[in-house]
């Protein structure tokens, strides 16, 4: 079956502090996995996507990593704006069906 | 502006009272899905299409319908709803159901079935 796992569920970091969020992913075949951004009562918008040849991509103060035989993904946030605060989900594709699979998400709050 | 509309933004029925959520997209993408977003759950899919007049069951289809006549707009149909579909539901496209494609959620129905 697959599955998607995040931690931490939850994070509280100061504004200005950098953090890391993890995704472990179990999905066959893998196909890529994609960062999603979710304000609160909103949708959630795409950050990134990683590819099985990708190890590491940015997009601004977010980068995410992938490690393809370990699969684990993280997404490291480097100096936290408050803007920052909401969940991140990890959704990673399967190939054959392209199904998808979605993370619980990892609620971030930054605070002053 | 691209974008993915639901409406309504929130709503309050009661049990067994037939309901419409509307999705509606103007990007032509090809490809459109429901979701339900409960706590400590994720998102889980309950209909996808592919294209017009093609859909095709999720993993929690149970107690909703959909229909896809247009290219644009993909409702979500609670023909009676009960308590345990109390969710918020989103709505989301792609361009097409692709390897790279990413997904463009609408703003969600917050949805309370009393």
């Amino acid at each position: 079956k697959n599955q998607v796992e995040q931690s931490p569920q939850s994070l509280i970091i100061l504004e200005g502090k950098n953090c890391t969020l993890q995704c472990n992913y179990t999905v066959s075949p893998f196909s890529n996995l994609r960062w999603y951004k979710q304000d609160t009562g909103r949708g959630p918008v795409s950050l990134t996507i990683m590819t099985f040849s990708e190890n590491t991509k940015s997009n601004g103060r977010y980068t995410a990593t992938l490690d393809a035989d370990t699969k684990q993904s993280s997404l490291h946030i480097t100096a936290s704006q408050l803007s920052d605060s909401a969940s991140y989900i990890c959704v990673a594709r399967s190939g054959g069906y392209q199904k998808v699979t979605f993370g619980i998400g990892t609620k971030l709050q930054v605070i002053p | 502006e691209a974008q993915v509309t639901q409406n309504p933004r929130y709503l309050i029925t009661v049990t067994g009272k037939k309901l419409t959520v509307t999705c509606s997209q103007n990007m032509n993408h090809e490809y459109m899905s429901w979701y339900r977003q409960d706590p400590g759950l994720g998102l889980r899919q309950i209909y996808y299409s592919m294209n017009v007049e093609v859909t095709d069951k999720g993993d929690v289809p149970e107690g909703y319908k959909v229909s896809r006549k247009e290219k644009r707009n993909f409702p979500l149909i609670l023909e009676s709803p009960s308590p345990n579909q109390t969710s918020l539901y989103f709505c989301a496209s792609s361009l097409r159901q692709g390897f790279n494609e990413k997904l463009f959620f609408g703003s969600g129905t917050q949805l309370s079935v009393l």
